[in-house]
């Protein structure tokens, strides 16, 4: 069967780092996504990663390995705003994505 | 209208009755998705098209239908609403279907059904 497997639920400290993994199985594979879901609205996109290695984008930087089904977000510098879900997400070989359950971020001052 | 819509943002409906849930977008994307989210579980796709004319079932598509008429718009349908349906619906878009294609959501509506 399909899955992605992540943290319920998450602390850390404003001004510190965090990093949020996820692990993934698949039929297929065509790309591993995360997006942020700040409570009552909308998942908007952070990143894409499809190839092995590390993609920085500004305080959040993404992760890939492939051959271990493995996946994180790090995010740098953590500010109050960063307090919400994280949504892992891998692209199946029909171009479906499957998604995990969601971190929840707790930030505190 | 800029980016992706939907309506209604939220409804309260009696068990047994037909509802339609609106999705309008305006970015020419081709692709368009419907998901649930519920509580401790993963967004989960009910139908998707990957062009107008065109859809699919997605993981959870038993009591939903969906239609594709032209680009902008695509609307998901139940049609004898359960409570099991009560849920937090998202509509998503994106350019293409496929790869790095990345997803815009709409802003969701939470359906209530007793």
């Amino acid at each position: 069967g399909q899955n992605i497997d992540q943290p319920t639920e998450m602390t850390a400290t404003e001004g510190a780092i965090v990093q949020i993994n996820c692990t993934y199985q698949t039929s297929g594979f065509n790309g591993l996504f995360w997006y942020q879901q700040h409570a009552g609205e909308a998942p908007t996109f952070l990143s894409y990663n499809v190839l092995d290695g590390l993609e920085e984008k500004g305080r959040f930087s993404s992760f890939l390995s492939r051959s271990k089904g493995y996946s994180y977000l790090l995010l740098k510098e953590l500010q109050m705003k960063d307090s919400a879900s994280y949504l892992c997400a891998a692209m199946d070989s029909n171009y479906q994505l499957i998604w995990g359950a969601g971190t929840k971020l707790i930030i505190k001052p | 209208i800029a980016g992706i819509t939907q309506a209604p943002t939220s409804q309260i409906l009696a068990a047994g009755r037909r509802m339609t849930l609106r999705c309008t977008q305006d970015m020419r994307h081709n692709a368009m998705y419907w998901y649930r989210q519920d509580l401790g579980l993963g967004l989960r796709l009910i139908h998707y098209s990957n062009t107008a004319g065109t859809t699919g079932k997605g993981e959870v598509p038993d009591g939903y239908s969906v239609s594709r008429a032209n680009t902008d718009d695509f609307p998901l349908t139940l049609a004898s609403a359960v409570p099991s349906q009560t849920s937090v619906y998202f509509c998503a878009s994106s350019r293409l279907a496929g790869s790095d294609n990345e997803q815009f959501f709409g802003p969701g509506t939470r359906l209530t059904v007793l």
